[in-house]
């Protein structure tokens, strides 16, 4: 299995902070690599596919960067709805996630 | 609007068997692969199982192999998943989850609210 590991896994901050998460892979993954937001009691959705395509009706400050084996996420400028756990995960073999990200409130 | 709507999750005891089913609505079932993923308490997801849209190809991780299988109704717009010989660690809950092509299984587009398996 390829492992994904995220870092950090615990984030502070603040409204209007702008908040990097980091995604490593095990192995190359060709990009298919996707994120996802996650809120206590809800299922996960997808924020970022293809490494830096956003998913429709995904607010535009969030994006996607990175190829190889290291990618970002991005949320440009930290909204309310946005403090939740992230996730990564990569496709291109049987799909694995990272350990998640919590980004609470500073 | 794309509806994924699971059931079956019960107590079980380790050993016991269960399935769990997800009825799907809003979307042409059959263009679609599907998936089942869980997630322990306090834990990330963990992709379980996944199958085409035609039901002829089925994908299950290493961890399950051998005591669950996937397996899709069509004409019933419904995704199945075979418990059996199940263990503590297998308590979670269960989502069924839509693939973005009928042969691909990820990114997951959409979720479903999950089901709870509990063995113990």
């Amino acid at each position: 299995d390829i492992q994904m590991t995220q870092s950090p896994s615990t984030l502070s901050a603040s409204v209007g902070d702008r908040v990097t998460i980091t995604c490593r892979a095990s192995q190359r993954i060709n990009n298919l690599l996707a994120w996802y937001q996650q809120k206590p009691g809800k299922a996960p959705k997808v924020l970022i596919y293809k490494a830096s395509t956003l998913q429709s009706d995904v607010p535009s400050r969030f994006s996607g960067s990175g190829s190889g084996t290291e990618f970002t996420l991005t949320i440009t400028t930290l909204q309310p709805d946005d403090f939740a756990t992230y996730y990564c995960q990569q496709y291109d073999t049987y799909p694995t996630f990272g350990q998640g990200t919590k980004v609470d409130s500073k | 609007e794309v509806q994924l709507v699971e059931s079956g999750g019960n107590l079980v005891q380790p050993g016991g068997s269960l399935r769990l089913s997800c009825v799907a609505s809003g979307f042409t079932f059959s263009n679609f692969a599907m998936n089942w993923v869980r997630q322990a308490p306090g834990k990330g997801p963990e992709w379980v199982s996944a199958v085409g849209g035609d039901g002829s190809h089925t994908y299950t991780a290493e961890s399950v192999r051998g005591r669950f299988r996937v397996s899709r109704d069509n004409s019933q717009n419904t995704l199945s998943l075979q418990m059996t010989n199940l263990r503590a660690d297998d308590t979670a809950i269960y989502y069924c989850a839509k693939g973005p092509k009928v042969s691909a299984m990820a990114p997951f587009d959409s979720w479903g609210l999950g089901t709870l398996v509990i063995v113990s």
